[in-house]
């Protein structure tokens, strides 16, 4: 089992739709999550962090934490164009690495 | 404020070569890591220094190594090259207190042929 699981994708959305993006972890300490952005050919951007669980939320993006079920997701709401992008989930374990997901391919059509 | 540095952007080596990629971190952060990304995976953690210290390992080879220099820039050497080293490596920088946010730079992209 891989320690963050995600969607590879491509996730296809239309544009203006909400995306929902996913990712799963499996180590049952981890305290510390974040989704970060990787446009093809560029490095990671982050989007944003959670730590607690429940919604948090900045601007068209929500962060959803569930630690019971170790899940985490990234809603990006009106979706545009231009968050055709990788989404990659990433995780702290109790190591204190930070481990990377496959990335999920989201593909918003105009 | 400058962001994460990272030289050069792109690499072209051969087999059993050695290479060193640099790294200076945003200013005021003390912890630097690498990570190598192949085509189509997410990062893979290599490295972490904080203050000059070694503060975690990733599951690779000897013929990777590391350091961190007084002004917090780092370099990371691989020595030996396999074509299977052909990645992007990244480079990022936080604070230094534990599960930090990290911020990368651009990365190289190395090519061994």
């Amino acid at each position: 089992q891989k320690e963050v699981e995600q969607n590879s994708g491509p996730l296809s959305v239309p544009e203006g739709a909400i995306a929902s993006l996913n990712c799963t972890y499996s180590d049952r300490g981890s305290q510390s999550f974040f989704w970060y952005r990787q446009y093809s050919g560029k490095s990671p951007e982050l989007i944003m962090f959670i730590y607690s669980n429940g919604d948090k939320e900045d601007g068209r993006f929500t962060a959803q934490l569930n630690k019971a079920s170790q899940y985490v997701s990234l809603l990006i709401r009106d979706s545009q164009p231009s968050d055709s992008a990788t989404y990659l989930c990433a995780v702290y374990n109790q190591g204190g690495k930070l481990i990377f997901g496959q990335g999920t391919e989201l593909s918003v059509k105009p | 404020d400058a962001g994460v540095t990272q030289s050069p952007t792109h690499l072209i080596k051969t087999r059993g070569q050695h290479v060193t990629l640099r790294c200076s971190p945003i200013s005021g952060h003390k912890s630097v890591s690498w990570y190598q990304q192949v085509l189509g995976q997410g990062p893979q953690f290599i490295f972490q220094y904080y203050e000059k210290e070694e503060r975690g390992r990733g599951n690779f080879p000897d013929r990777f190594s590391a350091r961190q220099f007084p002004n917090y820039s780092s370099e990371l050497n691989v020595n030996a090259l396999l074509l299977g080293d052909s990645a992007l490596y990244l480079c990022a920088s936080s604070l230094g207190a534990p599960q930090e946010t990290q911020y990368f730079g651009p990365g190289t992209r190395l090519l061994v042929l």
